[in-house]
Formats: C-alpha cells, sequence, structure tokens
C-alpha cells in the first residue's frame, strides 16, 4: 500500500460542497483509477486514465470528475456532494508493460461520510 | 445483464481444513481471472491470476480452478489459519482490459 497513498483518510462533509480526493503514486505505472466500495455491491470504476493524456468514465461517473495533473498523481472530485455518495474510495494503479494482464496495486482507500 | 456472484457473503471454517470460495459470471468472456484479499480498512491485494485455458493454478496453500464453461472459478486455501481471515474478491478482466469485481466473500477461520 505504501506505494500508492490516498489523502485523507477519512472525510466527513456536508451536502453540496466540493470535495476532492488525491491519489499519489511511486510505481511508474501509467494506469490510474478511481472506485468506490459499498456493502454488498462490490468495487464499482468511477473513472480511469491509461495516460496522462488520457480519460476515460467507468461505471459510475455520474457526479464525478477527475484530473491527472502527472504520470504520479491522479485526483477524484465530487464537484456537489450528495449523501450517497458515502462510501469507501479506492486509487489503483496498473503497469502496461506486463501486457495485457491488468494486475491492480491498491491504496489505502479514504472513507467519505456526506452528512 | 452482467454478473459476478461469489457463494456467501460470509464463510466460517475451522482452522487446519481447506476453505473453498466459489465465484460465478454470467455475460462475461473473461480473458483472465484474478482473486484479491481485501483485509479490513485496506485495499484489495492480489494474490492470484488465472488464464482463461488454464485449468488451476496454485500458489504455496492457494489453488484456484478455472472453468469456462461453467463460467465459475473456485479458490482453495488449504491448512487454513486464522491470519487467513479476510475478504476475498474476484475480478474478472475482459478483452477491455478493465477489471470487474465481485461483492466478495468474507472468511473467517476459527481456531
Amino acid at each position: 500500500d505504501a506505494d500508492v497513498t490516498q489523502t485523507p483518510r477519512n472525510r466527513i462533509t456536508k451536502t453540496g460542497k466540493r470535495i476532492m480526493l488525491e491519489c499519489s503514486q511511486t510505481k511508474g505505472h501509467d494506469r490510474m483509477y478511481w472506485y468506490r466500495q459499498d456493502p454488498g455491491l462490490g468495487l464499482r470504476l468511477i473513472y480511469y486514465s491509461f495516460d496522462v493524456k488520457d480519460i476515460n468514465k467507468g461505471e459510475i461517473s455520474d457526479g464525478y470528475s477527475v484530473s491527472r495533473q502527472a504520470q504520479a498523481k491522479f485526483s477524484l472530485s465530487l464537484e456537489s456532494a450528495i449523501p450517497n455518495q458515502t462510501a469507501l474510495y479506492f486509487c489503483a494503479t496498473s503497469d502496461p508493460t506486463s501486457g495485457s494482464i491488468e494486475t491492480q496495486y491498491f491504496g489505502p482507500g479514504t472513507r467519505l461520510l456526506v452528512l | 445483464s452482467q454478473k459476478i456472484e461469489q457463494n456467501s457473503e460470509a464463510l466460517n471454517i475451522q482452522e487446519g481444513k481447506t476453505a473453498t470460495l466459489t465465484c460465478n459470471y454470467t455475460n462475461y468472456s473473461p480473458a483472465y481471472l484474478q482473486w484479491y484479499r481485501q483485509d479490513p480498512g485496506r485495499g484489495p491485494v492480489f494474490l492470484l491470476l488465472i488464464r482463461e485455458n488454464e485449468k488451476e493454478k496454485r500458489k504455496e496453500r492457494l489453488k484456484v480452478t478455472f472453468d469456462t464453461t461453467l463460467k465459475q472459478s473456485l479458490f482453495h486455501i488449504t491448512a487454513s489459519q486464522p491470519a487467513d481471515s479476510a475478504t476475498y474478491l474476484c475480478a474478472l478482466q475482459t478483452g477491455a482490459n478493465n477489471l470487474f469485481f465481485g461483492t466478495g466473500t468474507r472468511l473467517t477461520v476459527i481456531p
């Protein structure tokens, strides 16, 4: 987990507030991902980026935006937070040099509560 | 619709026994299937990967099988230990290179 860091680790915010979750990695991987995890629903992909100039929507991108500031940094923003965005958020990276296999490396997660 | 189901939300076994976790999927044609371990408050950690043309893969006390006809993978932990207690996630990778995760099975190994 130390190779992929997320800040903050915990966040409480109010409905309507804009917040940003940050992810940094020292693995040198080009590919980065944002997931959310909810009980009973598993991990769901929000956005992913295959390099600095590439941003793609995942399964549940509505209400979220991302920014890939550098190879090592990928931020997730909630423009106007709502209570059903309360979840555990994970950043992950993967290495395309390993061929087509998408083994992913996850950060420790950010627990977000929207009141 | 596409679905990935892991056999049960929770599984309790006695220490020393073999734990068997199931991952079933529908409407996917995965090129690879992966298993991850997740501890409370932590991110998932990769354990094993099996390709569509492989029947079985082993790593120490772990064994994974993959049956593309049944659309099922089995994950076995032999000689289970309390330290094996965690949530185990299966993940399918299709040709598009993204991973699709199951909801996980929480394994508890009872001393």
